[in-house]
Protein backbone atom coordinates (compact mmCIF):
# COMPACT_ATOMS: atom_id res chain seq x y z
CA UNK A 1 0.00 0.00 0.00
CA UNK A 2 0.95 3.79 -0.67
CA UNK A 3 1.25 5.56 2.42
CA UNK A 4 0.81 9.54 2.32
CA UNK A 5 2.28 11.75 5.07
CA UNK A 6 1.29 15.32 5.01
CA UNK A 7 2.76 18.24 7.10
CA UNK A 8 2.05 20.13 9.06
CA UNK A 9 -1.28 18.29 10.88
CA UNK A 10 -2.05 21.91 11.38
CA UNK A 11 -0.75 25.65 10.96
CA UNK A 12 -1.96 28.87 11.99
CA UNK A 13 -1.70 31.82 9.78
CA UNK A 14 -3.36 35.00 9.30
CA UNK A 15 -5.30 36.62 6.25
CA UNK A 16 -2.80 37.77 3.70
CA UNK A 17 -0.26 35.00 4.60
CA UNK A 18 1.10 32.68 2.18
CA UNK A 19 1.07 29.10 3.15
CA UNK A 20 2.60 25.64 1.99
CA UNK A 21 0.82 22.38 2.78
CA UNK A 22 3.06 19.16 2.12
CA UNK A 23 2.20 15.54 0.77
CA UNK A 24 4.98 12.82 0.77
CA UNK A 25 4.22 9.53 -1.02
CA UNK A 26 5.54 5.95 0.32
CA UNK A 27 6.66 5.36 -3.04
CA UNK A 28 6.32 7.45 -6.42
CA UNK A 29 3.37 7.87 -7.94
CA UNK A 30 4.15 10.25 -11.13
CA UNK A 31 1.72 12.91 -10.60
CA UNK A 32 -1.43 10.73 -9.63
CA UNK A 33 -1.79 12.96 -6.81
CA UNK A 34 -5.02 15.27 -5.49
CA UNK A 35 -5.90 17.99 -3.18
CA UNK A 36 -8.77 18.36 -1.53
CA UNK A 37 -10.16 21.33 1.06
CA UNK A 38 -12.79 19.91 3.82
CA UNK A 39 -15.11 22.49 5.77
CA UNK A 40 -16.91 21.23 8.77
CA UNK A 41 -20.73 20.23 7.53
CA UNK A 42 -19.59 20.50 4.55
CA UNK A 43 -18.51 17.80 1.42
CA UNK A 44 -15.01 18.09 0.50
CA UNK A 45 -13.94 20.04 -2.54
CA UNK A 46 -11.88 19.53 -5.47
CA UNK A 47 -8.87 21.77 -5.42
CA UNK A 48 -6.10 20.30 -7.78
CA UNK A 49 -5.72 17.10 -9.49
CA UNK A 50 -3.35 15.80 -11.22
CA UNK A 51 -0.43 17.58 -8.67
CA UNK A 52 -0.55 20.90 -10.66
CA UNK A 53 -3.87 21.10 -12.67
CA UNK A 54 -6.53 23.70 -10.64
CA UNK A 55 -9.79 22.65 -10.66
CA UNK A 56 -12.26 24.63 -12.93
CA UNK A 57 -13.71 27.47 -10.78
CA UNK A 58 -10.90 27.37 -7.94
CA UNK A 59 -9.74 30.58 -7.13
CA UNK A 60 -5.69 31.09 -8.71
CA UNK A 61 -4.11 31.35 -4.96
CA UNK A 62 -4.17 28.01 -4.17
CA UNK A 63 -1.48 26.19 -6.73
CA UNK A 64 0.08 22.78 -6.50
CA UNK A 65 3.55 21.08 -7.69
CA UNK A 66 5.46 18.05 -7.41
CA UNK A 67 9.66 16.97 -6.73
CA UNK A 68 9.47 13.02 -6.72
CA UNK A 69 7.16 11.90 -4.18
CA UNK A 70 6.75 15.54 -2.34
CA UNK A 71 3.83 16.93 -3.56
CA UNK A 72 3.15 20.91 -2.37
CA UNK A 73 -0.24 23.14 -1.78
CA UNK A 74 0.33 26.75 -1.87
CA UNK A 75 -1.84 29.69 -1.33
CA UNK A 76 -0.15 32.25 -2.03
CA UNK A 77 -2.44 35.14 -0.71
CA UNK A 78 -4.89 33.51 2.31
CA UNK A 79 -8.85 34.44 2.51
CA UNK A 80 -10.79 34.13 5.22
CA UNK A 81 -12.75 31.39 3.21
CA UNK A 82 -9.57 29.08 2.85
CA UNK A 83 -9.73 28.69 6.61
CA UNK A 84 -10.57 24.59 6.26
CA UNK A 85 -8.47 21.39 6.78
CA UNK A 86 -6.75 20.26 3.58
CA UNK A 87 -5.94 16.56 2.27
CA UNK A 88 -3.58 14.54 -0.40
CA UNK A 89 -4.88 11.59 -2.10
CA UNK A 90 -3.11 9.52 -4.40
CA UNK A 91 -4.47 7.82 -7.16
CA UNK A 92 -1.94 5.58 -8.46
CA UNK A 93 -3.09 2.74 -6.83
CA UNK A 94 -6.83 1.14 -6.66
CA UNK A 95 -6.56 2.27 -2.87
CA UNK A 96 -6.70 6.07 -2.96
CA UNK A 97 -5.09 6.85 0.19
CA UNK A 98 -6.13 10.15 1.64
CA UNK A 99 -3.32 11.99 3.40
CA UNK A 100 -4.11 12.63 6.97
CA UNK A 101 -4.90 16.22 6.64
CA UNK A 102 -3.97 19.66 7.43
CA UNK A 103 -6.17 22.06 9.52
CA UNK A 104 -5.61 25.45 8.63
CA UNK A 105 -6.71 28.10 11.48
CA UNK A 106 -6.54 31.51 12.17
CA UNK B 1 -22.06 19.83 -13.45
CA UNK B 2 -23.89 17.06 -11.69
CA UNK B 3 -25.61 16.39 -8.23
CA UNK B 4 -25.08 13.59 -5.61
CA UNK B 5 -27.48 13.06 -2.61
CA UNK B 6 -26.66 10.49 -0.27
CA UNK B 7 -29.70 8.77 2.21
CA UNK B 8 -30.41 5.69 4.17
CA UNK B 9 -27.50 6.25 6.94
CA UNK B 10 -29.18 6.52 10.99
CA UNK B 11 -28.24 4.51 14.63
CA UNK B 12 -27.93 0.88 14.14
CA UNK B 13 -26.44 -1.71 16.84
CA UNK B 14 -23.09 -3.37 16.39
CA UNK B 15 -23.64 -6.54 14.14
CA UNK B 16 -26.48 -4.75 12.14
CA UNK B 17 -27.15 -3.88 8.95
CA UNK B 18 -28.12 -0.93 7.23
CA UNK B 19 -28.01 -0.15 3.26
CA UNK B 20 -27.46 3.46 2.00
CA UNK B 21 -28.35 5.24 -1.28
CA UNK B 22 -27.24 7.74 -3.52
CA UNK B 23 -28.86 9.40 -6.09
CA UNK B 24 -27.42 10.89 -8.89
CA UNK B 25 -28.64 13.63 -11.59
CA UNK B 26 -27.30 16.06 -14.15
CA UNK B 27 -25.17 13.95 -15.77
CA UNK B 28 -24.80 10.54 -17.59
CA UNK B 29 -23.93 8.49 -14.54
CA UNK B 30 -23.62 5.22 -16.37
CA UNK B 31 -20.34 6.63 -17.85
CA UNK B 32 -18.70 7.24 -14.59
CA UNK B 33 -17.17 5.19 -11.79
CA UNK B 34 -18.54 6.04 -8.74
CA UNK B 35 -17.00 5.98 -4.85
CA UNK B 36 -17.72 5.98 -1.28
CA UNK B 37 -15.99 7.61 1.35
CA UNK B 38 -15.96 8.27 4.79
CA UNK B 39 -15.24 10.44 7.30
CA UNK B 40 -15.14 9.48 11.31
CA UNK B 41 -15.81 11.97 14.09
CA UNK B 42 -12.71 13.62 14.12
CA UNK B 43 -10.94 11.75 11.62
CA UNK B 44 -9.93 12.23 8.01
CA UNK B 45 -11.05 11.13 4.83
CA UNK B 46 -11.35 7.46 4.22
CA UNK B 47 -12.00 6.09 0.68
CA UNK B 48 -14.47 3.25 1.65
CA UNK B 49 -15.33 1.28 -2.04
CA UNK B 50 -15.01 1.91 -5.84
CA UNK B 51 -17.17 1.02 -8.16
CA UNK B 52 -16.39 1.19 -12.37
CA UNK B 53 -18.65 2.05 -15.26
CA UNK B 54 -20.74 -1.05 -15.58
CA UNK B 55 -20.14 -2.77 -12.88
CA UNK B 56 -16.72 -3.76 -14.44
CA UNK B 57 -14.31 -4.18 -11.58
CA UNK B 58 -15.23 -3.55 -7.67
CA UNK B 59 -12.93 -2.55 -4.94
CA UNK B 60 -12.84 -2.19 -1.62
CA UNK B 61 -10.58 -0.69 1.54
CA UNK B 62 -9.04 -2.95 3.79
CA UNK B 63 -11.33 -2.22 6.65
CA UNK B 64 -14.94 -2.82 5.20
CA UNK B 65 -13.81 -6.05 2.71
CA UNK B 66 -16.34 -9.07 3.14
CA UNK B 67 -18.92 -6.30 5.49
CA UNK B 68 -19.72 -4.26 2.90
CA UNK B 69 -20.98 -4.55 -0.84
CA UNK B 70 -21.22 -1.76 -3.48
CA UNK B 71 -23.46 -1.92 -6.02
CA UNK B 72 -25.17 0.54 -9.08
CA UNK B 73 -28.56 0.72 -10.79
CA UNK B 74 -27.79 2.49 -13.93
CA UNK B 75 -31.57 3.13 -15.11
CA UNK B 76 -32.03 4.83 -11.76
CA UNK B 77 -29.20 6.48 -11.44
CA UNK B 78 -28.32 5.26 -8.19
CA UNK B 79 -25.01 3.43 -6.12
CA UNK B 80 -25.86 1.85 -3.45
CA UNK B 81 -23.80 0.58 0.06
CA UNK B 82 -25.09 -2.41 1.63
CA UNK B 83 -23.11 -2.28 5.17
CA UNK B 84 -23.41 -5.51 6.97
CA UNK B 85 -21.50 -6.89 10.45
CA UNK B 86 -21.53 -3.17 11.30
CA UNK B 87 -18.95 -2.15 13.77
CA UNK B 88 -18.73 1.06 15.95
CA UNK B 89 -15.13 1.96 13.98
CA UNK B 90 -17.87 2.85 11.17
CA UNK B 91 -19.27 5.48 12.32
CA UNK B 92 -19.02 8.22 10.27
CA UNK B 93 -20.26 10.17 7.88
CA UNK B 94 -20.12 8.47 4.15
CA UNK B 95 -20.08 10.45 1.15
CA UNK B 96 -21.13 9.27 -2.35
CA UNK B 97 -18.62 10.59 -5.03
CA UNK B 98 -17.95 10.49 -8.55
CA UNK B 99 -14.64 9.65 -9.93
CA UNK B 100 -13.26 10.70 -12.90
CA UNK B 101 -10.90 8.27 -14.77
CA UNK B 102 -9.06 10.65 -17.16
CA UNK B 103 -5.56 9.78 -16.09
CA UNK B 104 -4.77 10.70 -13.52
CA UNK B 105 -8.16 9.63 -11.79
CA UNK B 106 -9.59 12.00 -9.08
CA UNK B 107 -13.18 13.00 -7.74
CA UNK B 108 -14.75 15.88 -8.56
CA UNK B 109 -17.88 15.86 -7.20
CA UNK B 110 -19.30 14.37 -3.80
CA UNK B 111 -22.68 14.11 -2.29
CA UNK B 112 -23.46 16.24 1.01
CA UNK B 113 -22.64 12.87 3.06
CA UNK B 114 -25.13 10.65 5.41
CA UNK B 115 -24.42 10.36 8.93
CA UNK B 116 -23.94 6.32 10.45
CA UNK B 117 -23.91 5.88 13.99
CA UNK B 118 -23.12 2.17 15.42
CA UNK B 119 -23.62 1.94 18.77
CA UNK B 120 -25.50 0.12 21.33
Amino acid sequence: DIQMTQSPSSLSAFVGDRVTITCRASRPISNYLNWYQKKPGKAPKLLIYAASTLQTGVPSRFSGSESGTDFTLTISSLQPEDFATYYCQESYSDFYTFGQGTKLEI
Amino acid sequence: DGQLVESGGGLVNPGGSLRLSCVASGFRFNYYSMQWVRQAPGRGLEWVADVSSMSSYILYADSVKGRFTVSRDDAANSLYLQMDSLRVEDTAVYYCARLVTNRPPHIDCWGQGTLVTVSS
